[in-house]
C-alpha cells in the first residue's frame, strides 16, 4: 500500500540555519503531497502542496520539488527561525479522499 | 480559516465506558476525517465520511464507529474504551477530494482511558 517515511527526529538547530527535513513515499501513479505543520498545543495545518511531478511547492520561505525519479518530497528552508519550531509531516493522497501522513518529525530551533 | 470545533478538549474515562467525541465545522464541507495521533505514529485514519450518512473505515477503524446525520457534525464513538485508545484525537474537513484541496484540522481531543 500507500506509505511516507520521513526523517527520524527529533531535529535541533540554531536559529538561521539550513534545514531540510526528508520524505519519501511509496505508491502507485502519481499521487498529490504535501506538508503539514503542527505548532505546540494546535491542529495540523497545510504548509505547501505539490501535485505532479516536477513541481515546487512554497510558503513562508519552506520549499519542497515532487521528485518522481526519487519518490522524494524534501523539505527545506533557507534560515530558521524559532518560530519555525513545530512538527512538520509528510503526507501524500490516496486516491481521492484520504490522506496518508508520515510519523513527524518535531523541529526546535535555538535562539 | 475553517471553522472546526472538537468537544470536549480533554476526557478521562475508566477502561469499559463508551464514549462519543464530537466534530463541528460551519464550511459546509462535504468530507470530514477523524484521526488519532500517537508518537511515532504519525496520524492514522480512523473513520471518514464523503458525505451525510455515507461513512467508510479507515486504517485503524477497530473499536470505533462514527455517524454523520448532518453536514457539519462528525461524531466519533469509543464502544468500550481501552487503554490502547488512549490518545490525540483530531477531526478535519475538506470541501473536495483531497488531491487537490486540503484538510482543516480541528484542535484536537486528548483521551485518557484509565
Amino acid at each position: 500500500g500507500n506509505s511516507v517515511t520521513q526523517m527520524e527526529g527529533p531535529v535541533t538547530l540554531s536559529e538561521e540555519a539550513f534545514l531540510t527535513i526528508n520524505c519519501t513515499y511509496t505508491a502507485t501513479g502519481y499521487p498529490s503531497l504535501f506538508w503539514y505543520v503542527q505548532y505546540p498545543g494546535e491542529g495540523l495545518q497545510l504548509l505547501l502542496k505539490a501535485t505532479k511531478a516536477d513541481d515546487k511547492g512554497s510558503n513562508k520561505g519552506f520549499e519542497a520539488t515532487y521528485r518522481k525519479e526519487t519518490t522524494s518530497f524534501h523539505l527545506e528552508k533557507g534560515s530558521v527561525q524559532v518560530s519555525d519550531s513545530a512538527v512538520y509531516f509528510c503526507a501524500l493522497a490516496q486516491g481521492a479522499q484520504k490522506l496518508v501522513f508520515g510519523q513527524g518529525t518535531r523541529l526546535t530551533i535555538n535562539p | 480559516d475553517a471553522g472546526i470545533t472538537q468537544s470536549p478538549r480533554h476526557k478521562v474515562t475508566e477502561t469499559g465506558t463508551p464514549v462519543t467525541l464530537r466534530c463541528h465545522q460551519t464550511e459546509n464541507h462535504r468530507y470530514m476525517y477523524w484521526y488519532r495521533q500517537d508518537p511515532g505514529h504519525g496520524l492514522r485514519l480512523i473513520h471518514y465520511s464523503y458525505g451525510v450518512k455515507d461513512t467508510d473505515k479507515g486504517e485503524v477503524s477497530d473499536g470505533y464507529s462514527v455517524s454523520r446525520s448532518k453536514t457539519e457534525d462528525f461524531l466519533l464513538t469509543l464502544e468500550s474504551a481501552t487503554s490502547s485508545q488512549t490518545s490525540v484525537y483530531f477531526c478535519a474537513s475538506s470541501p473536495q477530494a483531497v488531491s487537490s484541496y486540503e484538510q482543516y484540522f480541528g484542535p484536537g481531543t486528548r483521551l485518557t482511558v484509565t
